[in-house]
């Protein structure tokens, strides 16, 4: 069974930086694309970034273009988002999903942007 | 960016009636490679959201048969012959053909 699990969520200053984790099992890990997509509270959802199966292919939403990095280790089957800048409008909760196709998302983890 | 635009955006139903909803995109969907990434996703009232309806009108697995897509190019539908208590939630449509990925508003269905 395929399963995703995030962390590295908290609550951090305008300006801050923070780098969440999503670490997967129950496939080959370095067969797939990997995303990131978050949900403001009460909002609707939206993609964030998506990393290829190497690593070296990565797209970004143009709202987190220059802010956020995503990255893999195929070693550790783990996929991150490293965010920094960080805005008030970035608070949400950020799920973790298999491909570009979001085939299958986990639980989620939650940032908070405050001032 | 394409602009995905899905109507309603609230569907009162009653159980056991069909429902319908709405997809269109401010662009054709097909990709280069012939096919057309298009995604319908449930998320059920505090739960993270579940893609439901992958390229159109592929059930992923474990989906009951009463949910169906349907559409090319530009407009897609999502229909539930048989809306039953456990659908209540909200429903994105959301597309893969183009960078950026973009997703719907979201239709909220809910119980009459």
């Amino acid at each position: 069974e395929v399963q995703l699990l995030e962390s590295g969520g908290d609550l951090v200053q305008v300006g801050g930086s923070l780098r969440l984790s999503c670490a997967a099992s129950g496939f080959t890990f370095s067969d797939l694309d990997m995303s990131w997509a978050r949900q403001a509270p009460g909002k609707g959802l939206e993609w964030v970034s998506t990393v290829g199966r190497s690593g070296v292919g990565t797209n970004y939403a143009d709202s987190v273009q220059g802010r956020f990095t995503i990255s893999r280790d195929n070693s550790k089957n783990m996929v991150y988002l490293q965010m920094s800048g960080l805005r008030a409008e970035d608070t949400a909760v950020y799920y973790c999903a298999t491909q570009r196709w979001l085939d299958v998302w986990g639980k989620g983890t939650t940032v908070t942007v405050s001032s | 960016d394409v602009v995905l635009t899905q109507s309603p955006l609230s569907l009162p139903v009653t159980l056991g009636q069909p429902a319908s909803i709405s997809c269109r995109s401010s662009q054709s969907l097909v990709h280069s490679d012939g096919h057309t990434y298009f995604n319908w996703f449930q998320q059920r009232p505090g739960q993270s959201p579940r893609r439901l309806i992958f390229r159109v009108s592929n059930r992923d697995s474990g989906v009951p048969d009463r949910f169906s897509g349907s559409g090319s190019g530009t407009d897609f539908t999502l229909k539930i012959s048989r809306v039953e208590g456990e659908d209540v939630g909200i429903y994105y449509c959301m597309q893969g053909t183009h960078w950026p990925l973009t997703f719907g508003q979201g239709t909220k269905v809910e119980i009459k």
